[in-house]
């Protein structure tokens, strides 16, 4: 258990579905982070939040839409998928210290997505 | 950009091994390197950070070192067990920025 929790950890869902992924962080961070993990590729970042706010956006198609309510909770609503969509999808955790240095990253057990 | 490699792609020893596996910036302006532990089908587990100001880490069996100069980073596992079979991932980040990961060495350890 590092901390971070990511719901479902199966997901399986249409072309023309919407659903959700969760993540959830209870050790006081203030930077989140979406990461896609696609076989015989590095993770790739989607989206970084610091302290709420969007600061990166890693050329993501727009039918993966994340939200971050509050430092604890991060989510990436998903639409109109493709099955290319299909992988690992992995939240993680920092946090910046002074001077803008992140700190040790601790990573969810993921959710494994399948589009059909 | 940023770019991180790994090499080897995936290594087989004999239980009882010490060995090397090895990580590569093209940016040598980092402020953390990371290792990792990824188990088939499951999140990653943090090994060892080495911040920009350090030379190396140990944790156990497992010592990392950093070498910001040529951009290489390398990860010692000691004596090693076939529990130790997974892939490792190294990730640089430079300030402010995120995790830039390597494709991961596989590494098995036969008993």
């Amino acid at each position: 258990e590092t901390g971070v929790t990511q719901t479902p950890r199966h997901l399986v869902m249409g072309m023309t579905n919407k659903k959700s992924l969760k993540c959830e962080q209870h050790l006081g961070h203030n930077a989140m982070y979406w990461y896609k993990q696609s076989a015989k590729k590095p993770l790739e970042l989607m989206f970084v939040y610091n302290f709420k706010e969007q600061t990166e956006n890693n050329s993501v198609p727009s039918r993966f839409s994340p939200e971050c309510p509050n430092s604890s909770h991060l989510f990436l609503h998903l639409h109109t998928l493709q099955p290319e969509d299909s992988a690992l999808y992995l939240c993680a955790s920092s946090r910046h210290s002074h001077g803008d240095v992140l700190t040790e990253a601790f990573f969810g057990q993921g959710t494994r997505l399948t589009v059909v | 950009k940023q770019e991180v490699t790994q090499i080897p792609a995936a290594l087989s020893v004999p239980e009882g091994e010490n060995l090397v596996l090895n990580c590569s910036f093209t940016d040598s302006a980092i402020y953390n390197l990371q290792w990792f532990r990824q188990d088939p089908g499951k999140g990653l587990t943090s090994l060892l950070l080495i911040q920009s100001s350090q030379r190396e880490q140990t944790s156990g069996r497992l010592n990392a070192s950093l070498d910001k100069s040529s951009g290489r980073s390398t990860l010692y596992i000691a004596a090693s067990q076939p529990g130790d079979s997974a892939t490792y991932l190294c990730a640089a980040n430079q300030a402010g920025t995120a995790l830039i990961f390597g494709k991961g060495t596989t590494l098995s350890v036969s008993s």
